[in-house]
């Protein structure tokens, strides 16, 4: 069973501070790595994507990719209520398009 | 940008209705799929779809069915509703090539009574 796992949370951190959230998964051969934020009460919405080992930069957030230890990280910089969501990480299995989804991580920033 | 269009946001209905959910999206996209999302449980797969009038079966399809006409539309059917498919369901699509990820529609919170 191709597995994903992200700690539930909360994460709470305050306001302007730097969240890191984490997502192990279990095939090795997992191709793309996706991040989504979800709000309570709507739909997934996808934030980040990254495929190539390292970092990648978009705005406040970097998503970090480390496939010899199979996991994804992603962090917000400057940290803002607004943030304040679930944030799903999804993987891409090696030879389909059917993501794996993990349950997601809860986010609170403080004011 | 991309849309997917869910046709209701909310929907009651009552134990043993047959229920239809509609999935309509407007890039051409090759992939649809249904998820439910339950609290604890996360996004599990309902049935998905590759191509027109194909199908395969996720991880959850029992009493469920589904239907893809036409590129853009993809249905999802209850055939006897009942209370454990109250549920969130989620609508996504996606190209076939490329790390370009889901897009979802704005989901419908079925509620069966």
């Amino acid at each position: 069973q191709k597995e994903v796992e992200q700690n539930s949370g909360p994460l709470s951190v305050p306001e302007g501070a730097i969240a890191s959230l984490n997502c192990t998964y279990s095939d090795r051969g997992s191709q793309s790595f996706f991040w989504y934020r979800q709000y309570s009460g709507k739909s997934p919405e996808l934030i980040m994507f990254i495929y190539s080992n390292g970092d990648k930069e978009d705005g406040r957030f970097t998503a970090q990719l480390n496939k010899a230890s199979q996991y994804v990280s992603l962090l917000i910089r400057d940290s803002q209520p607004s943030d304040s969501a679930t944030y799903l990480c999804a993987v891409s299995p090696s030879g389909t398009y059917k993501y794996i989804f993990g349950t997601g991580t809860r986010l609170k920033v403080l004011a | 940008d991309v849309k997917v269009t869910q046709s209701s946001r909310y929907l009651v209905k009552r134990t043993g209705e047959k229920v239809f959910l509609e999935c309509v999206q407007d890039m051409d996209h090759e992939n649809m799929f249904w998820y439910r999302q339950d609290p604890g449980l996360g996004l599990r797969l309902i049935y998905f779809s590759y191509d027109v009038k194909m199908k395969e079966k996720g991880d959850i399809p029992e009493g469920y069915s589904v239907s893809r006409e036409k590129k853009e539309r993809f249905s999802l059917i209850l055939e006897s509703a009942s209370t454990n498919q109250t549920s969130m369901y989620l609508c996504a699509s996606s190209f076939d090539q490329g790390p370009y990820g889901y897009t979802f529609g704005s989901g419908t919170r079925l509620t069966v009574v």
